[in-house]
C-alpha cells in the first residue's frame, strides 16, 4: 500500500511562486507524476520523475528525492489559469498508480 | 483524436438498481483503470486491467466489477447501486514506458 501526503490548500498572487511538497511512503517504488486537475475536468499529466533530481518544463519543475520519500512542484511565474488541484502520484510496480488527495492551488490578482 | 471515451456523462439512478459505465480507448495501451474521486479523498483506484483477459482489484473494489474482454474496453459495473458509490467516476489508460496515465472526461453518479 501506499501513503501519499500534500497540502490540502495553497494561495499565491499571480507572477509569484509556490511549491507544493508530496511525501510518500511504498513498497516498489517505480516513478512519481504530476497531475493538474482545472475543477469540473479530467487530469492531464503534467510531470514524471523515476531518477533523483529536477525535471524542468517551462514554468513547472518537479523535484524527486527517492530516498526521503520526497517529491515537490514547482510553478514560476504564476498565472490566473493554473488555479486548479495538483495531484502527486506514485507508480507501484508496472501498472498501479496511487494518487494523494490532491492540493488546491488559488491564484489571486 | 479521441483517446478514452466514457457513458455517460452524467446519471441518476435509483439505489439498487445495476449500472454499467463504459469506457472505450482507442490508444491501444495495454494497462486501464477505474477510479473514483469523491471530495477530500482525492482519486481511489477501484479496479484496474494490465492486459485483454486479466483484472485486479485496486483500493476500493467492494461493489463494483470490471472485465476486459479486449484491448480497447473496459466497463465497471455496480451490480447493486448504493448511496455511497455516488462519485465522478474516471477511466485510464496507460502508456507502457512510462506509466503516463491518459483519463477520460470522467462519468458522474448519483445514486438516490
Amino acid at each position: 500500500g501506499q501513503n501519499i501526503d500534500q497540502p490540502t490548500e495553497m494561495t499565491a498572487t499571480e507572477g509569484a511562486i509556490v511549491q507544493i511538497n508530496c511525501t510518500y511512503q511504498t513498497s516498489g517504488f517505480n516513478g512519481l507524476f504530476w497531475y493538474q486537475q482545472h475543477a469540473g475536468e479530467a487530469p492531464t499529466f503534467l510531470s514524471y520523475n523515476v531518477l533523483d533530481g529536477l525535471e524542468e518544463k517551462g514554468r513547472f519543475s518537479s523535484f524527486l528525492s527517492r530516498s526521503k520519500g520526497y517529491s515537490y512542484l514547482l510553478l514560476k511565474e504564476l498565472q490566473m489559469k493554473d488555479s486548479a488541484s495538483y495531484l502527486c502520484a506514485v507508480r507501484e510496480g508496472d501498472y498501479k498508480l496511487s494518487f494523494g488527495a490532491g492540493t488546491t492551488v488559488t491564484v489571486r490578482a | 483524436i479521441a483517446g478514452i471515451t466514457q457513458a455517460p456523462t452524467s446519471q441518476i439512478l435509483a439505489a439498487g438498481r445495476r449500472m454499467t459505465l463504459r469506457c472505450t480507448q482507442d490508444m491501444r495501451h495495454n494497462a486501464m483503470y477505474w477510479y473514483r474521486q469523491d471530495l477530500g479523498l482525492g482519486l481511489r483506484l477501484i479496479h484496474y486491467s494490465n492486459t485483454a483477459g486479466t483484472t485486479g482489484k485496486g483500493e476500493v473494489p467492494d461493489g463494483y466489477s470490471v472485465s476486459r474482454a479486449n484491448t480497447d474496453d473496459f466497463p465497471l459495473t455496480l451490480a447493486s447501486a448504493v448511496p455511497s458509490q455516488t462519485s465522478v467516476y474516471f477511466c485510464a489508460s496507460s502508456d507502457s514506458y512510462t506509466g503516463e496515465l491518459f483519463f477520460g472526461e470522467g462519468s458522474r453518479l448519483t445514486v438516490l
